[in-house]
């Protein structure tokens, strides 16, 4: 059964903290997408990334980095969180032949 | 740009009733059409896409969507929902594989016993 874990599914950090939200898959998947979801506004594309080492910015990059190092794994990095970025947080992947996504459970972090 | 729109937010339907849950997209090009579904507290699973071919499409669970590129829409149909059913349904859009996905606000399905 193909995966996509995220490191944790409730998170609950304070404002200026450096969050660090984590997704593995184990389709061998080049892409890589990470995504804020939020009521009455559907999915909003934070970053993306077409192999290692490589990243693009989405709509909102804002207050936000990622890291791949690895084809497996890519890292959604809050340098300062803010209350803001309170959300749920979803990571996707796809084969870049067919474009499905597979997506993880998602995280929902709290800013307080 | 390409952008989907989802014309109603919440949609109530009683148990074993169709159901149409629509979609409109913009773009000036070819795309590729997706339906995705989320259940509460889990992440979005694919229903069914549109790449090419038959403009009717048939997905898992019993869904299925038309294609009608005149009038750039996509609309999800299912002849008799159950309880399970009830849950978040997004549309999406591409222009190609390589290409960022853009996804509609979503429509609440809520399938009353």
């Amino acid at each position: 059964d193909v995966k996509v874990t995220q490191s944790s599914r409730y998170l609950v950090k304070r404002t200026g903290e450096k969050v660090f939200l984590e997704c593995v898959q184990d389709m061998d998947h080049e892409n890589m997408f990470w995504y804020r979801q939020d009521p009455g506004l559907g999915l909003r594309l934070i970053y993306f990334s077409y192999d290692v080492k490589m990243k693009e910015k989405g709509d909102i990059p804002e207050g936000y980095s990622v890291s791949r190092e690895k084809k497996e794994r890519f890292s959604l990095i809050l340098e300062s969180a803010s209350t803001n970025q309170t959300s749920m947080y979803l990571c996707a992947n796809s084969d870049r032949a067919l474009g499905e996504q597979y997506f993880g459970p998602g995280t929902r972090l709290t800013v307080t | 740009a390409q952008s989907v729109t989802q014309l109603d937010s919440q949609v109530p339907v009683f148990e074993e009733a169709p159901v149409e849950l629509r979609c409109n997209y913009s773009s000036s090009v070819s795309v590729y059409l997706f339906w995705y579904v989320q259940y509460p507290n889990q992440g979005l699973q694919l229903l069914l896409k549109y790449l090419s071919g038959s403009t009717l499409v048939k997905g898992i669970n019993g869904f299925e969507a038309e294609f009608n590129k005149s009038q750039t829409s996509f609309h999800l149909r299912k002849p008799s929902v159950h309880i399970s059913d009830t849950a978040e349904y997004f549309c999406a859009v591409t222009k190609t594989s390589y290409d960022k996905v853009i996804f509609g606000p979503g429509t609440s399905l809520s399938v009353i016993p």
